[in-house]
């Protein structure tokens, strides 16, 4: 069973559509994260939720919001998507924050979600 | 603020060479330290990891030792293979900031047989 799945895995749209990226965990974790992967190959984080609660937003633009429905599922919705939103969208899980061990820290990564805006 | 330093490849070996890659970082607290692979068209795997200083973390033949006193997390393995090429990230969390991890640019490795 895949530990932490993302939906879809390739994503080609218009300029100025409006897309959403699923991701599930099915590891327990109660911390779940969005990176973007540039063209470059750069990793840098966007968001994280930690029981549904929003932890992390780094600089992203508003068009970007995260939803978490349950602690397994962090989606990310995309408005009027724009060509330098194209890159590699992952998500990833760790176990937990709050009291947490260094063991806890690590995070699993979910196979990616690239995206095309033409 | 954080950060993670590694040096740019690519790096081009033939098979059963020596790899290392360099890492080093700047943090404001005591952070756990990870290595990061990319297989070609894939997700992040982690490969090995290290909470406190002189850990060493070690997996598939890889290793990297946690030095403190040179921030430093070198990855390195002494025979590799050419199912080894791929893109290796070295990252640290801060949990102080939300656990945040902090990746360095990655270093693409090209295992010639």
């Amino acid at each position: 069973d895949t530990a932490v799945s993302q939906t879809p895995k390739y994503l080609v749209t218009q300029m100025g559509n409006d897309k959403s990226i699923k991701c599930e965990q099915n590891l327990g974790h109660d911390t779940m994260y969005w990176y973007k992967q540039d063209s470059k190959k750069f990793l840098k984080i966007m968001f994280s939720y930690n029981n549904k609660e929003l932890i992390i937003n780094e600089t992203v633009p508003n068009r970007f919001s995260p939803k978490s429905p349950d602690k397994a599922h962090l989606n990310l919705h995309i408005n009027s998507l724009e060509l330098g939103d194209s890159a590699v969208y992952f998500c990833a899980s760790s176990p937990s924050l709050a009291g947490a061990t260094r063991i806890q820290e690590t995070q699993y990564f979910g196979p990616g979600t690239r995206l095309l805006v033409l | 603020g954080n950060s993670v330093t590694q040096m740019e490849g690519p790096v081009t070996l033939s098979e059963e060479a020596f790899l290392t890659i360099n890492c080093t970082y700047t943090a404001t607290g005591y952070p756990s330290l990870f290595w990061y692979v990319q297989y070609p068209g894939e997700g992040l795997q982690l490969l090995l990891k290290a909470t406190k200083a002189d850990d060493k973390g070690s997996n598939k033949g890889f290793e990297a030792t946690y030095r403190k006193e040179t921030t430093s997390f070198h990855l390195e393995k002494g025979s590799v293979q050419v199912s080894d090429s791929a893109v290796y990230f070295c990252a640290l969390s801060d949990r102080a900031a939300g656990n945040k991890l902090t990746f360095g640019g990655g270093t693409r490795v090209l295992v010639k047989p």
